[in-house]
């Protein structure tokens, strides 16, 4: 069984350009998170999808959004970056609730 | 919402047992995760707590007291390959469906 899978696993960005990272779950998983992991903060909720809908999102500025496709693959975008959004964007899906969460290899950003 | 601590870094030797702990002020808490995040590479599901109790699997065992708001990993038979950082998560109730992380307790396994 394939695991989540998220592309590209790096990518490097100069301030003010704007991208988009993807997120494949595990077949049959239909809800998929979205968090930012930096050192000093560690893991960060970004937003959370369930059959296309954002449940719920975390406290991030407008700049980023996310969307969720019917096969449940998601993408996020981040526009106007700045130096502070470097960091690892890791997706997580889930079957549902309480089911646990299986986390992507992540995507590195670097913002230069 | 909720506020995660645990230890920054913690230091154990082989074969030795460590235990890691968590608390956490929450409202609207459905339960508790540990995560064990090497270097470089995505968190991996060590435990999930939502009542009461201890929970065993292996050489790790997770404890949760709701009522204490205090959660605890605690990991027998350490190997090298356990230095990692271990990362606990609160899971929100009520329809929040997201995981609040503490920043992590890096383990070093030394011989």
């Amino acid at each position: 069984k394939a695991g989540v899978t998220q592309t590209p696993r790096y990518l490097i960005k100069t301030r003010g350009q704007q991208v988009t990272l993807s997120c494949s779950p595990i077949s049959g998983h239909r809800s998929v998170s979205w968090y930012q992991q930096t050192p000093g903060q560690g893991l960060q909720f970004l937003f959370e999808y369930f059959s296309e809908t954002q449940r719920n999102k975390g406290n991030f500025p407008g700049r980023f959004s996310g969307r969720q496709f019917s096969n449940s693959r998601s993408e996020m975008n981040v526009s106007t970056l700045e130096l502070g959004d470097s960091a690892l964007y890791l997706c997580a899906s889930s079957p549902e609730l309480d089911s646990g969460y299986t986390f992507g290899s992540g995507t590195r950003l670097t913002v230069v | 919402g909720q506020n995660i601590d645990q230890p920054t870094e913690m230091t154990a030797t082989e074969g030795a047992i460590v235990q890691i702990n968590c608390t956490y002020q929450t409202s609207g808490f459905n339960g508790l995760f540990w995560y064990q995040q090497h270097a470089g590479e995505a968190p991996t599901f060590l435990s999930y707590n939502v009542l009461d109790g201890l929970e065993e699997k292996g050489r790790f065992s997770s404890f949760l007291s709701r009522s204490k708001g205090y959660s605890y990993l605690l990991l027998k038979e350490l190997q090298m390959k356990d230095s990692a950082s271990y990362l606990c998560a609160g899971e929100e109730g009520a329809g929040s469906y997201q995981l609040t992380f503490g920043k992590g307790t890096k383990l070093s396994v030394i011989p």
